[in-house]
């Protein structure tokens, strides 16, 4: 069963730049989350779908974040513009019931 | 809204064991999960309860009770590659994936 993919690993980008994160779900998982993860705290949840609809996005800072899942499949995750309080690893998770996977994240560097 | 705890570092020696509790108050409850996370890694899945009792897989066993609010994860025989951070995950009933701030675990030799 092929993971999580994401894309890109890396991107260091200016302040007030803009920057943009795909995540493709592992096949037949409905529920898709993605995550910032800053250095040394726990992931905290920035969005949640289930299939093409938003769950949950009450964490999600909406003046300059945001994210969709079209088809219900594919997610990408939007920075703009990008402030250096956004520099973390952004990551990608899905689920269906029990089962679960991490995508290997998106590491932001915000300058 | 959900508040998770779990304590920050907990060090141990290459052999012994290691429990890393987790307490949870969550607007209800659809499964608790463990994550192990490696430095500059996605975290990667232990083991997932959704109803109370122990689940063992290997050397990594997963305790849960939901009227406490509470759950473990027990490792044993510790490795030095059991250095890591340590995720206690609760689902709520919208499926809502919470996750803690993780514990620190540091196997010395």
């Amino acid at each position: 069963e092929a993971g999580v993919a994401q894309s890109p690993r890396y991107k260091i980008i200016e302040k007030r730049q803009s920057v943009a994160f795909w995540c493709n779900p592992i096949s037949g998982h409905a529920t898709l989350y993605w995550y910032q993860q800053i250095l040394g705290q726990g992931p905290k949840l920035l969005i949640q779908f289930q299939n093409n609809g938003v769950v949950d996005d009450s964490q999600l800072p909406k003046d300059r974040f945001s994210a969709e899942r079209l088809k219900g499949v594919d997610s990408t995750l939007k920075i703009q513009p990008a402030k250096l309080e956004d520099s973390a690893v952004y990551l990608c998770a899905s689920s269906l019931g029990g089962d679960s996977g991490f995508g290997p994240g998106t590491r932001l560097t915000v300058t | 809204g959900q508040n998770i705890d779990q304590p920050t570092e907990m060090t141990a020696t290459e052999g012994a064991i290691v429990q890393i509790n987790c307490t949870y108050q969550t607007s209800g409850f659809n499964g608790l999960f463990w994550y192990q996370q490696h430095a500059g890694e996605a975290p990667t899945f232990l083991s997932y309860n959704v109803l109370d009792g122990l689940e063992e897989k290997g050397r990594f066993s997963s305790f849960l009770s939901r009227s406490k609010g509470y759950s473990y994860l027990l490792l044993k025989e510790l490795q030095m590659k059991d250095s890591a951070s340590y995720l206690c995950a609760v689902a709520d009933s919208w499926g809502k994936l919470q996750f803690g701030a993780g514990t620190q675990v540091v196997v010395t030799p």
